[in-house]
Parts: C-alpha cells; sequence; structure tokens
C-alpha cells in the first residue's frame, strides 16, 4: 500500500532533550512538509523540502531542523531550543507541480515535561 | 501573508440536513484551495483540491465552490450523516506547495 507513515504515534521527553521524528513515504513525492497543530487550531507550517538535499523553513521554524538526504524521508527534530514542543506533529507529502494535492500521515504527538 | 479563517468554529446539525461551511482568505493569488476532514487525534484526509482556475470540484456528497476574486470558498454537504462529524479544515496554497491553514470547523450530526 502506498502512503506516508509516521512514528512512533506517542513520544515522550524530558525538557531540554533533542528528539527526532520520522516520517517515510513511499508514493514517489517529490515534496514533503511538517506541520504542527495545537489544540483546537489548524496547522502551522514548519519546514519544507521540494527536491532532495533542499529544504525551507516554513512560518516557525525556530527550535527545530530537518534533512532531506533520501526522496523518502524526511526526519523532524525537535531541539531543546524549542520552547513549547508539546504539540500535534504532522507530515505531509505531494506531486511537484501546479496542484500540489497534499496526502497526510498519521500524526505523532509529542509530550515534553 | 495570506490568513485563512473558517467560520463557524462549530456546527451542530441533525442527521439528513444540508450543511455550508465557509473558507476565507486574504490573498487571491493562490495556486489551489484544499478542504481536508480530520478526526480526532487523527492525521489529515483530503476531500477535495479546487486548483486556482476552477470554480468547483464534486466528490459524492459533497461540493467545494472557489470565488477567488472575493476569496471565499464554500464546502457543501448534502444528506449529512453521523458519520460526518469530524473537524474540517481548508487550506490554501500561495507559494508551490506552501499552504496556510484555517483553524477548522467541528461539525457534530446528531442522530
Amino acid at each position: 500500500d502506498g502512503g506516508i507513515t509516521q512514528s512512533p504515534k506517542y513520544l515522550f521527553r524530558k525538557e531540554g532533550q533533542n528528539v527526532t521524528l520520522s516520517c517515510e513515504q513511499n508514493l514517489n513525492h517529490d515534496a514533503m512538509y511538517w506541520y504542527r497543530q495545537d489544540p483546537g487550531q489548524g496547522l502551522r507550517l514548519i519546514y519544507y523540502s521540494q527536491i532532495v538535499n533542499d529544504f525551507q523553513k516554513g512560518d516557525i521554524a525556530e527550535g527545530y531542523s530537518v534533512s532531506r538526504e533520501k526522496k523518502e524521508s524526511f526526519p523532524l527534530t525537535v531541539t531543546s531550543a524549542q520552547k513549547n514542543p508539546t504539540a500535534f506533529y504532522l507530515c505531509a507529502s505531494s506531486i511537484e507541480g501546479t496542484a500540489y494535492e497534499q496526502y497526510f500521515g498519521p500524526g505523532t504527538r509529542l509530550t515534553v515535561t | 501573508k495570506q490568513e485563512v479563517t473558517q467560520i463557524p468554529a462549530a456546527l451542530s446539525v441533525p442527521e439528513g440536513e444540508n450543511l455550508v461551511l465557509n473558507c476565507s482568505f486574504t490573498d487571491s493569488a493562490i495556486y489551489n484551495l484544499q478542504w481536508f476532514r480530520q478526526d480526532p487525534g487523527k492525521g489529515l484526509t483530503s476531500l477535495l483540491l479546487i486548483q486556482s482556475s476552477q470554480r468547483e470540484q464534486t466528490s459524492g456528497r459533497l461540493n467545494a465552490s472557489l470565488d477567488k476574486s472575493s476569496g471565499r470558498s464554500t464546502l457543501y454537504i448534502a444528506a449529512s450523516q453521523p458519520g460526518d462529524s469530524a473537524t474540517y479544515l481548508c487550506a490554501v496554497d500561495t507559494n508551490a506547495g506552501k499552504s496556510t491553514f484555517g483553524d477548522g470547523t467541528t461539525l457534530t450530526v446528531k442522530p
């Protein structure tokens, strides 16, 4: 089955620790995205990548880092510099082009205490 | 900067009713507008995508329209069912895949 996988579904960390969230897709999509969702709110773009070895900051990139070494993978690291990291993180991908229809993974809920 | 607003924030209707969800945006220079459904604690499921050159898209009981000049889109759901209960989000793409999302409308369909 083609799709986007995110692991783990739930993640718990102590304050001050870096943590990496996994996102893998087998849809052969060029573009991948990371979003953050807080309770009762829409999604905010953290980082996006339109091609391997290239990525751009979104609206709330501070305290986060990414890499895009393979087309299928776009891991997100939440660093200790992120002041409020507890949130629901969603990864998406799309085919590059004018349509850019986005497909989402199931999400990872990160809790930092 | 693109801003996307969805009104109302919550909506409760009896089963069988037709309903309209609204999405407005401030910058009309868009690539596309996409409607999503989100169930509690889950990822987003794409419902409909309207490209900038299109006026509407239909899928089953769903119909989405787009009026770029007025900065508005509507999602029409016909003959609502309890299984339609979810949060509906609209997203506007103004920069080749870089989307701005509204905060969503939470729909409850009562049996």
